[in-house]
């Protein structure tokens, strides 16, 4: 079983302020780190799937950036906003054989405060 | 284009009793999974398909069974319900490496609610 952890586990910050949070993975055999968004209530929603080592990637205020040799991703908030409460998941994908399943974090819950 | 959808929303079982889960999606993808969500446990695959006619165990596959008789979708069943089995089941899907390589990204359906007494 391949161990992905998320941290911190909870987070809860004030409106207007840029926060981070970190997913670890393994370092071998690495194919994809995806981020998704899950509100309360909801379905998780792909925010970013990354692939290269170095990739930064960009939507709006949330960026992401990857370092496959060393094994984490980083998410970060610039300007939190209430609606951006949500729990923020990251999942792996091996290239070990069976490059078709996600290992999923038990993810980051974060809660802006208006 | 209703992406992925389950049903039913919410269930309640009695131990012992059986029920299938349905999840179809519309986007033509060749990968669909099945998934329960615990508190505290995060997302935890039950089991997957890589295409229509096939399927495989995931991290957690005992007292579940499933079938991918059609492509669009994919049907989990409870034989026997336990208290154990009460979660939150999410049914995914995603292209497959011949349709659209390096994406794998998921599409989730709203979930089904699942209380075993």
């Amino acid at each position: 079983i391949l161990n992905v952890e998320q941290s911190p586990q909870s987070l809860h910050v004030q409106e207007g302020d840029s926060t981070n949070f970190t997913c670890s993975f393994p370092s071998s055999n690495f194919y994809a780190l995806h981020w998704y968004r899950w509100e309360t209530a909801k379905s998780p929603e792909a925010l970013f799937v990354m692939t290269l080592n170095g990739d930064e990637k960009k939507k709006g205020r949330i960026s992401a950036t990857l370092n496959t040799k060393e094994g984490y991703s980083y998410l970060y908030i610039k300007g939190s906003q209430p609606e951006d409460s949500a729990t923020y998941l990251c999942a792996f994908l091996n290239s070990g054989g069976s490059n078709y399943k996600l290992t999923f974090g038990k993810g980051t819950l974060l809660t802006v405060n208006p | 284009n209703a992406g992925v959808t389950q049903t039913p929303k919410f269930r309640v079982l009695k131990t012992g009793q059986s029920m299938t889960l349905l999840c179809a999606q519309d986007m033509n993808h060749e990968y669909m999974y099945w998934y329960r969500q615990d508190p505290g446990m995060g997302l935890r695959l039950i089991h997957y398909s890589v295409g229509e006619g096939t399927t495989a165990k995931g991290e957690v596959p005992d007292g579940y069974n499933v079938s991918r008789l059609k492509k669009q979708n994919f049907l989990l069943g409870l034989e026997s319900a336990a208290p154990s089995q009460t979660s939150v089941y999410f049914c995914a899907s995603s292209y497959g490496p011949g349709q659209k390589p390096l994406a794998y990204e998921q599409y989730f359906g709203p979930g089904t609610r699942l209380t075993v007494t």
